[in-house]
């Protein structure tokens, strides 16, 4: 079964704090994605990421930061966080589609979130 | 840019009943499009997978349909049981690798 991690499940951070979120895959996945998601603003991509040292910004990544030093893992990183960071974040990773290669396996899998506050 | 719709919203059902849940995308360019689950202050749960080639995947109770040209696709479960009830979530890959998703219907089926 394809296992994505998260660090946590629950954090209570003060405002001004570097927070890292830790997630880790054992598929070999090249695709992993941060999202967070907000009651009534359904599930919202921050970062997401090809491959090692890869990334690309999504809708919300204002506040947000990621790296990718090693395949299995992808770090979303808040700089300083705020009050308006509380949220539940959630990871998931799949393998990379190349256009016209014909993949069988494509989903996408969830880690069990993390439910950050910040106070 | 790619919306995602899902309608209802909110459904609440009696035990027993079939149910529709609809999901509406706005861009046909996409690999295929998810189903899946997410229980209360949990993650992401898949339920099924439709690749764009695709007219619908089966898995037990669950039947999930793909009309990629209208941009729709439904999700349909047989004989509910309050063991479904839940936030169910469709998200389409873009060809950018993109997962993006719908807002979710929350099922509720009672005893």
């Amino acid at each position: 079964d394809v296992k994505v991690t998260q660090s946590s499940r629950y954090l209570v951070k003060r405002t001004g704090e570097k927070v890292f979120l830790e997630c880790v895959q054992d598929m070999d996945h090249e695709n992993m994605f941060w999202y967070r998601q907000d009651p009534g603003l359904g599930l919202r991509l921050i970062y997401f990421s090809y491959d090692v040292k890869m990334k690309e910004k999504g809708d919300i990544p204002e506040g947000y930061s990621v790296s990718r030093e090693k395949k299995e893992r992808f770090s979303l990183i808040l700089e300083s966080a705020s009050t308006n960071q509380t949220s539940m974040y959630l990871c998931a990773s799949r393998i990379l589609i190349l256009q016209g290669s014909p993949n069988k396996n494509t989903e996408a899998f969830f880690g069990q979130g993390t439910r950050l506050t910040v106070v | 840019k790619q919306e995602v719709t899902q309608i209802p919203a909110a459904l609440s059902v009696p035990e027993g009943e079939n149910l529709v849940l609809n999901c509406s995308f706005t861009d046909s360019a996409i690999y295929n499009l998810q189903w899946f689950r997410q229980d209360p202050g949990k993650g992401l749960t898949s339920l099924l997978l439709i690749q764009s080639s695709q007219r619908e995947q089966t898995s037990g109770r669950l039947n999930a349909s793909l009309d990629k040209s209208s941009g729709r696709s439904t999700l349909y479960i047989a004989a509910s049981q309050p063991g479904d009830s839940a936030t169910y979530l469709c998200a389409v890959m873009e060809y950018g690798n993109k997962l993006v998703f719908g807002a979710g219907t929350i099922l509720r089926v009672k005893s």
